[in-house]
């Protein structure tokens, strides 16, 4: 049974990097898409992007300017960066895997909340 | 405002049958698969249909999905009080560089 477990600063100030991490154990990190969601009750699930084994990259145009993916296969995780922060970027973040990579998310991190505040 | 429309919220007693409805376009829901998620609060979304009406392994075949054009619908039938959770619709969306869009997501109270 796959499972992936994530992990990450949680309190940050404006204009800083936000920074998670999500480990997989228990199945393969290859031949699948390995994905970043985000929730907020106003804003509700957003797709942020995604990342593939080989390290190719996907990203919601909303945010793409300010998001870096990267992954480290010799220890299955797989790696958010989100730049100059602000309080919109408040919200519990996921990772999650992707089997096809159109969505079809079928393992997800247990959830981080991530709070922007000065 | 989500890119695919739910309702709020909808309500049902035990053993009755509800349905949730999710409306898309033709550049997500029209050509791309729906996925449904259920999510208890305080907890991950679990995947609970994929391509448009496969049920996830051990998800009880109470539940069902179909999808029609732009449409896409969930019921439950049978509702039992371990249903009450938000249920969320999901699909790609191939507008611009393409991107996965989700539903507002719809509370479901069960009676």
């Amino acid at each position: 049974q796959v499972q992936l477990q994530q992990w990450g600063a949680r309190l940050l100030k404006p204009s800083e990097t936000l920074s998670l991490t999500c480990a997989v154990y228990g199945g393969s990190f290859s031949g699948y898409y390995w994905s970043w969601i985000r929730q907020t009750p106003g804003r509700g699930l957003e797709w942020i992007g995604k990342i593939n084994h080989r390290g190719y990259t996907d990203y919601n145009p909303s945010l793409k300017s300010r998001i870096t993916m990267s992954l480290d296969t010799s220890e299955n995780q797989f790696s958010l960066k989100v730049t100059s922060v602000t309080a919109a970027d408040t919200a519990v973040y996921y990772c999650a895997r992707d089997h096809t990579g159109f969505g079809e998310l079928t393992n997800w991190g247990q959830g981080t909340l991530v709070a922007v505040s000065s | 405002q989500s890119v695919l429309t739910q309702p709020p919220s909808a309500s049902g007693t035990p053993g009755q049958r509800v349905s949730i409805s999710c409306s898309g376009s033709s550049s997500n829901i029209g050509f791309n698969y729906v996925y449904w998620y259920q999510q208890v609060p305080g907890t991950a979304p679990k995947l609970l249909i994929y391509r448009d009406d496969q049920r996830t392994s051990g998800v009880p075949d109470r539940f069902s999905a179909s999808k029609s054009g732009t449409s896409a619908s969930l019921a439950i039938s049978g509702l039992r009080s371990e249903d009450e959770a938000d249920y969320f619709c999901a699909s790609w969306d191939d507008s611009l560089t393409g991107l996965m869009v989700f539903g507002g997501g719809t509370k479901l109270t069960v009676l």
